[in-house]
């Protein structure tokens, strides 16, 4: 069975920076590109940035791109997500999400998603 | 304002069928496939339909999708109390170079 676990969410100031983690287990990791997407409370789902099986091809949304970075370790089976300069609009439950293809798009969609991790920017 | 438009909600009876829209463009519905996920109050969402039509193992086939030209519809059939959740679209955007989610439409189940 599919396992992520999310972990790195707190209260931050903005403008400051925070590092989000993610613990795969459950499936062969380096077979799959993964994504974060995040929900604002009360909203909509936005994708925030994927990373395709090898780490070569990455994609932001235009919202955190030159802000967040995102990045794999495929040895430890983990995925990260590194915020700076963050932003009131950047709160939200961040997910980590399995996609069910080896590119980040286009693919046959996220087919396994983490509890996810709650990210609060206010002063 | 999301790339994909979704209705806020929609509302039938149990056993009845309802169908969720969702319009978007050229450069995401028309040439790349859309998939549908349901989330629970909650909840973490999960995948529902994928490739337009597609059901993953263990979804119902009481849920379909469908796709023309710019917008794919979801359509639910014998609805039952278990199914209100909220609904979201997505498709790949060629232009953003990025996934773009409908709003989402919550399902109440009169």
């Amino acid at each position: 069975e599919v396992h992520l676990v999310e972990s790195g969410g707190g209260l931050v100031q903005p403008g400051r920076s925070l590092r989000l983690a993610c613990e795969a287990s459950g499936f062969t990791f380096d077979d799959y590109a993964m994504h974060w997407v995040r929900q604002a409370p009360e909203k909509g789902l936005e994708w925030v940035s994927g990373i395709s099986w090898s780490g070569d091809t990455i994609h932001y949304a235009d919202s955190v791109k030159g802000r967040f970075t995102i990045s794999r370790d495929n040895a430890k089976k983990s995925l990260s997500l590194q915020m700076i300069s963050l932003r009131a609009e950047d709160t939200g439950l961040y997910y980590c999400v399995k996609d069910s293809g080896i590119t980040v798009a286009p693919t046959n969609g996220f087919d396994s998603w983490g509890q996810g991790t709650l990210v609060t920017v206010s002063s | 304002q999301s790339v994909l438009t979704q209705p806020p909600s929609v509302s039938e009876a149990p056993r009845q069928r309802v169908s969720i829209s969702c319009s978007g463009g050229s450069s995401n519905i028309a040439y790349n496939a859309v998939n549908w996920y349901q989330q629970f109050p909650g909840k973490a969402p999960r995948l529902l339909i994928y490739y337009d039509d597609q059901l993953p193992s263990g979804v119902s086939d009481r849920f379909s999708g469908s796709k023309s030209g710019t917008s794919a519809s979801l359509a639910i059939s014998g609805l039952q109390s278990e199914d209100e959740a909220d609904y979201f679209c997505a498709a790949w955007d060629d232009t953003l170079t990025g996934w773009v989610f409908g709003g989402g439409t919550k399902l109440t189940v009169l």
